[in-house]
């Protein structure tokens, strides 16, 4: 069974870091493109982050640039994302997605990411 | 990068047939066949329901369908069922490899 387990998340100060982790399994992690996609409370999925198959090619939605980093390690079938200088509207539930045919069909249960003070 | 237009609602009775538009631009919609559909349930994960702007994954039922004219794709949910209820997104790829979402739209079971 394809599955994806994403932790990592919690509350933190606006500055602060923190890093989410998504397990992978039951299919071949390093054939795949992954993305993380989050979704502030209440409001619509926003793309954030995606990264080629040997971690070589990554592409970030503008509001995270310079702040976010998308990794992965395929021996161990985890994906992973860096969030530093956190801000409050970095607020929200992130997912990570497999992605097939420029789509995700298979997604996390979600990880929330809370920032305040 | 900006979202992609959806109406925020739609609301059909049993039975019946009801659509949303997604549009966007030139730089997305317009110019790829790259358009997915997800279905979202309150407190659940997002499912594809369409890729590849009509095509259906495994185990999605062919009540629902996708189109696209110009830089505006549409989602058809035939047959309206009570389980229907949900919210929807579109989502485009765009240039430089990344993607934009829609706006999304709840739909609503009379």
């Amino acid at each position: 069974e394809v599955q994806l387990v994403e932790s990592g998340g919690g509350l933190v100060q606006p500055g602060g870091s923190l890093r989410l982790s998504c397990a992978a399994s039951g299919f071949t992690f390093s054939r795949h493109w992954m993305t993380w996609v989050r979704q502030a409370p209440g409001k619509g999925l926003e793309w954030v982050a995606n990264i080629k198959e040997d971690g070589r090619e990554k592409f970030y939605v503008d509001s995270v640039k310079g702040r976010f980093t998308i990794s992965r390690d395929n021996a161990n079938n985890v994906l992973y994302l860096q969030m530093n200088s956190l801000r409050a509207e970095d607020t929200a539930v992130y997912y990570c997605a497999r992605n097939i045919a420029y789509s995700w069909e298979c997604w996390g249960q979600g990880s929330l990411v809370a920032v305040s003070s | 990068q900006s979202a992609l237009t959806q109406p925020a609602s739609v609301s059909g009775s049993p039975g019946q047939s009801i659509a949303i538009s997604c549009t966007g631009t030139n730089s997305d919609v317009g110019n790829y066949d790259l358009v997915s559909w997800y279905q979202q349930h309150p407190g659940k994960a997002p499912k594809l329901i369409i890729f590849e702007v009509s095509k259906w994954p495994s185990g999605v039922s062919n009540r629902f369908s996708g189109s696209k004219s110009g830089n505006t794709a549409s989602l058809t949910i035939s047959g309206l069922q009570a389980e229907d209820e949900a919210d929807y997104y579109c989502c485009s790829y765009a240039a430089g490899s990344t993607y934009v979402f829609g706006t999304g739209t709840k739909v609503t079971v009379l």
